[in-house]
């Protein structure tokens, strides 16, 4: 069965303070995986996509990562408008078994205290 | 440059009642979803939609049916609602493939 597991549940920083997200999943064969950031109140907003082992893509203070078993978000000198909850997802490929929906883990929420 | 739109954004219905729940995007995206978010069980999937006319059941589709008579619209139907489906949710749309989802700013449902 297609999972997606996040750690921390939740994870509070000084500005400034650098550190990572994890995104442990086990697909039956990948073909994407996806990092969204929500804000209270709000739907989820699209960061990036990796498809292949060893793959990195940047934007502002956020660098993602991919290996053949995990994803890592990493925050570099966060600020407090970093703060929000941060999804990671992954697509399968299709199949009889997947029809190539998104599967969503739980989610790191993360602060950062000024 | 709307994207995606959900009405209502709060609603509360006593247990029974039934409603409807529309998104609209303005993409020209082939799939739609309908996404419950509930604290603790992250995002599950309710019923997609691959193109005008389609549906298909997700992960809880139980006590939910859909409709997609527009390409641009995907509603969202409660017959009977029940305490159960008190949650947030989102709709979705994506071109499909390996494109990511452009997500709605979600309907808040009370069942009382």
């Amino acid at each position: 069965e297609d999972q997606v597991t996040q750690s921390p549940e939740a994870l509070r920083l000084q500005e400034g303070e650098s550190s990572s997200l994890n995104c442990s999943y086990t697909v039956s064969g990948l073909r994407g995986l996806f990092w969204y950031r929500q804000d209270p109140g709000k739907g989820p907003e699209f960061l990036f996509t990796l498809y292949s082992a060893g793959e990195e893509k940047e934007k502002e203070r956020l660098k993602a990562t991919l290996t053949k078993k995990e994803s890592f978000l990493h925050i570099t000198a966060p600020k407090p408008e970093d703060s929000a909850t941060y999804l990671c997802a992954v697509q399968a490929h299709f199949d009889e078994g997947s029809q190539g929906n998104l599967i969503f883990g739980k989610g790191t929420k993360l602060s950062v205290k000024p | 440059n709307a994207g995606v739109t959900q009405t209502p954004k709060f609603r509360v219905l006593k247990t029974g009642q039934s409603m409807t729940l529309l998104c609209a995007q303005d993409m020209n995206h082939e799939y739609m979803y309908w996404y419950r978010q509930d604290p603790g069980m992250g995002l599950r999937l309710i019923h997609y939609s691959v193109g005008e006319g389609t549906t298909a059941k997700g992960e809880v589709p139980d006590g939910y049916n859909v409709s997609r008579l527009k390409k641009q619209n995907f509603l969202l139907g409660l017959e009977s609602a029940a305490p159960s489906q008190t949650s947030v949710y989102f709709c979705a749309s994506s071109y499909g493939g390996i494109y990511g989802y452009t997500f709605g700013s979600g309907t808040r449902l009370t069942v009382v």
